[in-house]
């Protein structure tokens, strides 16, 4: 079993449509969790960083963790087509020289 | 001005052939990352070195070896290249936070 689950999709959806990616995770250790957006031949950018469980949001993105259910997700609201990429989630143990274990992301695509 | 960036941006060579990936950051960071990602997109660390000493070594092979020669660069050389070394392979840096900042990484083809 992989320490980090996530659905590769494809995941296509209308323009305007909210979007819910999921991870989930086996290491109780985990206390960090990041959602990176990542384009066709580009390398991945963070798009929101959480520490322990609870929600955050930033703009039309809203980031959960459920540390009792070992589940994260990640909530686009109005998708735009400029949203289509993967999302690859990823999670650090911390406590020191992080080493970050990814999800093998999910490819969105939002239709115009 | 690019963050991090890596040279080459492709790379195709032969079989049993050695290649080097160089890559630099211009943020400051102390701690610099090699990733590889397959195929099917995962994304799976490689090495990590803080200022220039090394502090992660997965299960890679002999074959692959980094070198920091300051802590805002790190490079990486392959010797003895394989089919199953082709990959996309990333270049990240970081402040001591798991917020990873990522090159635009480099597309590795053995023939």
């Amino acid at each position: 079993q992989k320490e980090v689950e996530q659905d590769p999709g494809p995941l296509s959806v209308p323009e305007g449509a909210i979007v819910s990616l999921n991870c989930t995770y086996s290491n109780s250790a985990f206390q960090y969790f990041m959602w990176y957006r990542q384009y066709s031949r580009k390398g991945p950018e963070l798009l929101m960083y959480t520490y322990s469980s609870g929600n955050k949001e930033d703009g039309r993105f809203t980031a959960q963790v459920d540390k009792s259910s070992k589940y994260i997700s990640l909530f686009i609201r109005d998708s735009q087509p400029s949203d289509s990429a993967t999302y690859l989630c990823a999670m650090s143990a911390g406590g020191g020289y992080q080493k970050v274990t990814f999800g093998t992301g999910t490819k969105l695509q939002v239709i115009p | 001005d690019t963050a991090v960036s890596q040279t080459p941006k492709y790379l195709v060579t032969q079989m049993g052939n050695d290649k080097s990936i160089k890559c630099e950051q211009n943020l400051g960071h102390d701690t610099m990352y090699w990733y590889k990602q397959d195929s099917k997109k995962f994304l799976k660390i490689m090495f990590s070195y803080n200022n220039k000493e090394l502090i992660i070594n997965e299960t890679v092979p002999n074959r692959f070896s980094p070198k920091s020669p300051d802590k805002a660069h790190l490079n990486l050389h392959i010797n003895s290249l394989e089919l199953g070394d082709s990959a996309v392979y990333f270049c990240a840096s970081s402040f001591g936070t798991e917020k990873l900042f990522f090159g635009s990484g480099t597309q590795l083809s053995v023939l």
